[in-house]
């Protein structure tokens, strides 16, 4: 069974602009969770969907966002881009509400 | 607020033997804990849990113990290989808080061979 795939891996994006990235969970996974990883700050979680819907959300400001389609694949957005939001973002998926989760590699993202 | 902390950022361990990494919680009402391990280049990897009704468990080469008296969690490896040197994580949930965890920062395990 594949794993969860993110793309693109890596991202160099400018002081501004937006971007768009995307996750493929695993077949049969409904919830996909996103989380923002920095070097010492550990996964900071982001947003949670299930069935299309948001189910968690975290602590980010609303240039955050997300959306789940109708196959389980997710997207997050985040607009106006700012230097602080240089990070490695990864996506987790689970059957349902479970710990234990699956993630992908990552996308590294680069703002300059 | 209250949050999940590790003790050191970096344990070197000499191949083959055994690691101990340690994790302190602040929020007694937490009542799942979980350990994550994440390699270079990859996303984290579940390695085992425990329920706050437990005080250990054991998997295959690893034990979590948990002390709720003193609010700490650690992670035991058994005869430490090359593979086991990654970022560990551990995470906990707050009853009630709707399966979202609260992660740690990370401890870096280093293999000397």
């Amino acid at each position: 069974k594949a794993g969860v795939t993110q793309t693109p891996r890596y991202l160099i994006k400018t002081r501004g602009q937006q971007v768009t990235l995307s996750c493929s969970p695993i077949s049969g996974h409904r919830s996909v969770s996103w989380y923002q990883q920095t070097p010492g700050q550990g996964l900071q979680f982001l947003f949670e969907y299930f069935s299309e819907t948001q189910r968690n959300k975290g602590n980010f400001p609303g240039r955050f966002s997300g959306r789940q389609f109708s196959n389980s694949r997710s997207e997050m957005n985040v607009s106006t881009l700012e230097l602080g939001d240089s990070a490695l973002y990864l996506c987790a998926s689970s059957w349902d509400r479970s710990y234990e989760q699956y993630f992908g590699p990552g996308t590294r993202l680069t703002v300059t | 607020g209250e949050s999940v902390g590790l003790h050191l950022p970096t344990l070197s361990v000499q191949e083959g033997d055994n690691s101990i990494i340690n994790c302190a919680y602040s929020n007694s009402a937490s009542d799942y804990f979980i350990w994550y391990k994440q390699e270079s280049g990859k996303g984290p990897q579940f390695i085992i849990d425990i329920r706050s009704n437990m005080d250990k468990r054991q998997g295959q080469r690893v034990t979590v113990l948990l002390n709720k008296t003193v609010k700490h969690l650690s992670l035991q490896i058994a005869a430490t290989q090359p593979g086991d040197s990654a970022v560990y994580f551990c995470a906990e949930n707050m009853e009630g808080s709707n399966y979202q965890l609260i992660w740690g920062a990370g401890t870096k395990l280093i293999i000397k061979p």
